[in-house]
């Protein structure tokens, strides 16, 4: 079955600190990967998304995350975090049979000062 | 262009009592899908709507159902509300079936 582990339900990292969140995957066929971000209170914002071709993708704020197959993973990345990076982060992959996205349980990041 | 807007935002409702939420897409976005977000079962699928037909549709009582008009505006139905019903429900849209989901604000229902 499709299905998406973020490992880490929690992490603190320090402002100006570089951040990786981890997320692997099950599927079955090649995958469409997204990450998204929400705020407390608000819906999802999409960070990037990897449907083909280059395995690092840049997104916004400048986040960035590297598909690996071999690995099943898509790793989220940020050489240098800032206080309103704190949210919490889902890792995501679209199952295209479904017409779903099936989504991570989500890490929640904390960003000290 | 407009994003993916959903009413109302907040909602109270007592145990045995049913809800209609309601979904706008993006202009031009014909796919639109539901998800429940509670903080124990996180990101739940609800049910998926193309061009008025629903293709698919999670786990869940058929107390809950759902609709697509012809303008692709959507619409959910809770009937006889449980306390677990609680929940941020999201409202997505994408274009096709394998573009990325744009997602709405929510609409956060309390049940009492």
């Amino acid at each position: 079955a499709q299905s998406v582990t973020q490992p880490d339900i929690h992490i603190t990292v320090s402002e100006g600190a570089s951040l990786e969140l981890r997320c692997n995957y099950s599927y079955g066929a090649t995958p469409y990967l997204f990450w998204y971000v929400q705020s407390p209170g608000q819906g999802l914002q999409l960070l990037l998304k990897y449907f083909s071709g280059d395995t690092l993708v840049q997104g916004i704020k400048g986040f960035e995350a590297e598909f690996k197959r071999s690995q099943s993973s898509f790793n989220l990345r940020k050489p240098s975090v800032h206080w309103s990076d704190a949210a919490e982060y889902f890792c995501a992959v679209y199952d295209t049979g479904g017409f779903k996205t099936i989504f991570g349980a989500g890490t929640r990041l904390f960003v000290k000062a | 262009k407009a994003g993916v807007t959903q009413t109302p935002r907040y909602l109270i409702k007592t145990r045995g009592q049913q809800v209609t939420l309601s979904c706008s897409p993006i202009s031009g976005h014909r796919s639109v899908s539901w998800y429940q977000q509670t903080p124990g079962q996180g990101l739940q699928f609800l049910f998926e709507y193309f061009s008025e037909t629903q293709r698919n549709k999670g786990n869940f009582p058929g107390r809950f159902s759902g609709r697509q008009f012809s303008n692709s505006r959507s619409e959910m139905n809770v009937s006889t509300l449980e306390l677990g019903d609680s929940a941020l429900y999201l409202c997505a849209s994408s274009f096709g079936s394998n573009n990325e989901q744009f997602f709405g604000p929510g609409t956060r229902l309390t049940v009492l």
